[in-house]
């Protein structure tokens, strides 16, 4: 049963530039989180997603950052025209929830390193 | 607003002896408490959680203990071991769905 993946592992990308960072859940999990970890610093939340649907986007800046979980294929994380403050390393994770349930623990993909230039 | 506090942002114990990390939070609607190791450049790694109905949960060398009245939370590592050294995140939860995070205890196990 593969983890969660994320790729890239590294991407490099220009001041200005987009990034799409990649998530595919473990498998049977339908819902996804992406955190961000600057340097120096712990996992802040971004945005919560289950199949189709932005459930909670509180963490996520309001512009030039955006994420999907389409009916196919795995969560985008994408964040337009890069600037070197966007530098950090992003994770995604996933979990199996029954309803409310809070006592699961979410599983995390090795996340992706985003460098601008 | 921190919502969750790891006020140690690094720890060194000697190898066999025992890891202490600590953890308090605010907010007193959160309900399971989770603890994750990450070693650099991987992700983090799910080691024990504990839900608020119980003070103490064991697995093997670790265990994490929650004290309700004080919202503090603790990971004992005993005995410590080398590979053991990682950076240790708190995380709580309060039956919706957002994992909140503290700012993470770097150990490191001297051999």
């Amino acid at each position: 049963n593969a983890g969660v993946m994320q790729n890239p592992r590294h991407l490099v990308r220009r001041r200005g530039q987009e990034a799409r960072l990649r998530c595919s859940p473990m498998k049977g999990h339908s819902h996804v989180y992406w955190y961000r970890q600057l340097p120096e610093e712990g996992l802040k939340f971004m945005v919560y997603l289950q199949k189709e649907n932005i459930i909670d986007e509180s963490g996520m800046p309001k512009e030039r950052f955006s994420a999907e979980f389409p009916k196919e294929g795995p969560s985008i994380l994408r964040i337009q025209q890069v600037v070197r403050g966007d530098s950090a390393a992003y994770f995604c994770a996933s979990s199996q929830r029954q309803g409310a349930v809070s006592n699961t623990e979410a599983f995390f993909g090795q996340g992706t390193r985003l460098t601008v230039v | 607003d921190q919502q969750v506090k790891q006020n140690s942002p690094s720890l060194s114990v000697q190898e066999g002896r025992i890891s202490i990390l600590n953890c308090d939070y605010t907010n007193s609607m959160f309900d399971y408490f989770l603890w994750y190791k990450k070693y650099p450049a991987e992700g983090p790694t799910f080691l024990i959680s504990i839900s608020s109905i119980k003070d103490k949960n064991e697995d093997g060398r670790f265990t994490v203990f929650l004290n309700k009245s004080a919202k503090h939370l603790s990971l004992h590592i005993v005995p410590s071991q080398p590979g053991d050294s990682a950076v240790y995140f708190c995380a709580a939860n309060s039956g919706t769905y957002k994992y909140i995070f503290g700012t993470g205890t770097r150990l490191k196990v001297l051999a």
